[in-house]
């Protein structure tokens, strides 16, 4: 069975500093790998995914995140941090169907 | 605001209780999903309904009954449940051949 790691808990980040957030995860193949955002008393919002092609892809609010084979990764990232990307953070992967696995998910605090 | 509304939002119930949680999706999808979100704990897939037939059931407990009418609403009915059955409920949404999966806001859901 496939499963999600995000080693991170809690980080906590300076406003405007660079935030990457870990994702790893165990499955045989290439499966689809998604990043979804939780702001506090909110639903999940897609930020971004990765099916195949460019490893390298882009999303909403400033985000990007790495697809990287070898190291069966999909790290998230974004260059300056907002106060409003304090949120939690879960990274997901679906083998090959609908039923997305989730990581425990990361919290992100910014300080001023 | 999502394509993928709930109601109520908030719910406090007893466990002796009956009610229901209800899921609309604007998005014209035709796969619809419950999630539980407990604290600590990562995203568990409850209910996958496809063409509005049941296609997956998680081992979730019979006080736990889901419906689906039509390709745009889903419904949880609640009944004498426990107290560790409070959590957030989220229904999500997406296209049969789509990996994408789109949530609502989630239902807050405490059982007294």
């Amino acid at each position: 069975a496939q499963s999600v790691t995000q080693p991170d808990i809690h980080i906590t980040v300076s406003e405007g500093a660079s935030l990457e957030l870990r994702c790893n995860y165990s499955y045989g193949a290439t499966p689809y790998l998604f990043w979804y955002v939780q702001s506090p008393g909110q639903g999940l919002q897609l930020l971004l995914k990765y099916f195949s092609g460019d490893t390298l892809v882009q999303g909403i609010k400033g985000f990007e995140a790495e697809f990287k084979r070898s190291q069966s990764s999909f790290n998230l990232r974004k260059p300056s941090v907002h106060w409003s990307d304090a949120a939690e953070y879960f990274c997901a992967v679906a083998p090959d169907d609908y039923k997305l696995s989730f990581g425990a998910g990361t919290t992100v605090t910014v300080r001023a | 605001e999502t394509g993928v509304t709930q109601t109520p939002r908030h719910l406090v119930m007893g466990m002796t209780n009956k009610k229901s949680l209800k899921c609309e999706q604007h998005l014209g999808h035709n796969a619809m999903y419950w999630y539980k979100q407990s604290a600590k704990k990562p995203l568990e897939l409850m209910f996958v309904y496809s063409l509005e037939e049941r296609v997956e059931n998680n081992s979730v407990p019979s006080r736990f009954s889901p419906e689906c009418p039509n390709s745009s609403h889903l419904f949880l009915h609640l009944h004498t449940l426990q107290p560790e059955d409070s959590a957030l409920y989220l229904c999500a949404s997406s296209h049969l051949d789509s990996k994408t999966i789109y949530f609502g806001e989630g239902s807050w859901l405490t059982v007294v």
